[in-house]
């Protein structure tokens, strides 16, 4: 395994479920990103760690929260999302804050 | 705060045709990546440039480091139909963690 693997790559869940999206990074980096990416608009940062600890939070809504538990693995659990929150959620890793970050496939939420 | 203007939106060019876009910010960089995202993927790292006026080079891509450090430029010569896709750049200013992205240029290219 290499690089920054994400599951799903795909979910459709009800504005009322919850899940939760995984990435793993198999790079020995210290940081690590959630991006929300939506259709024509810049990639937005939503979360940052470093060490596993959180650094950044850019006023995401409380129904989005991360979870770090060592420095390869990042989640992010959903619940009671809104259509508007479709789109695709990206994860990234960086060996330590603000050198260049390398990106996983992403997850492409649909929410209904 | 530092923006990052990224031009052109999008380019519908013809194969074998060259390619250049630009990024450039409204602070002095330290550090400019570029990107390339395919439908449905993450973005993957193509050139990373870290010193003003560096020239680096990728195969067919070439991205260049501005002398002022407020904008980079990468080429595409002999574009071929796999080059289509979004490419963007990214920046990290000067005392600061933060990389910021462009909004991203699309590619088209027609056979």
């Amino acid at each position: 395994e290499t690089g920054v693997t994400q599951t799903p790559r795909h979910l459709v869940m009800g504005m009322t479920n919850k899940k939760s999206l995984k990435c793993e990074q198999h790079l020995g980096h210290n940081a690590m990103y959630w991006y929300k990416q939506s259709a024509k608009k810049p990639l937005e940062l939503m979360f940052v760690y470093s060490l596993e600890e959180r650094v950044e939070n850019n006023s995401v809504p409380s129904r989005f929260s991360p979870e770090c538990p060592n420095s390869s693995h990042l989640f992010l659990h959903l619940h009671t999302l809104q259509p508007e929150d479709s789109a695709l959620y990206l994860c990234a890793s960086s060996q330590v804050l603000g050198l260049e970050q390398f990106f996983g496939p992403g997850t492409r939420l649909t929410v209904l | 705060g530092q923006q990052l203007n990224q031009s052109p939106q999008s380019m519908f060019i013809q194969e074998g045709e060259d390619v250049s876009m630009n990024c450039t910010s409204s602070s002095i960089f330290n550090t400019w990546l570029w990107y390339k995202q395919d439908p449905g993927e993450g973005p993957v790292l193509l050139i990373a440039l870290y010193k003003a006026g560096e020239l680096t080079s990728n195969g067919r891509l070439t991205a260049q480091f501005g002398i002022t450090r407020k904008d980079s430029f990468l080429n595409i010569s002999a574009s071929i139909p796999s080059d289509v896709g979004i490419y963007f750049c990214a920046g990290r200013a000067l005392n600061n963690n933060d990389m910021r992205f462009g909004a991203g240029t699309r590619l088209t290219v027609k056979p």
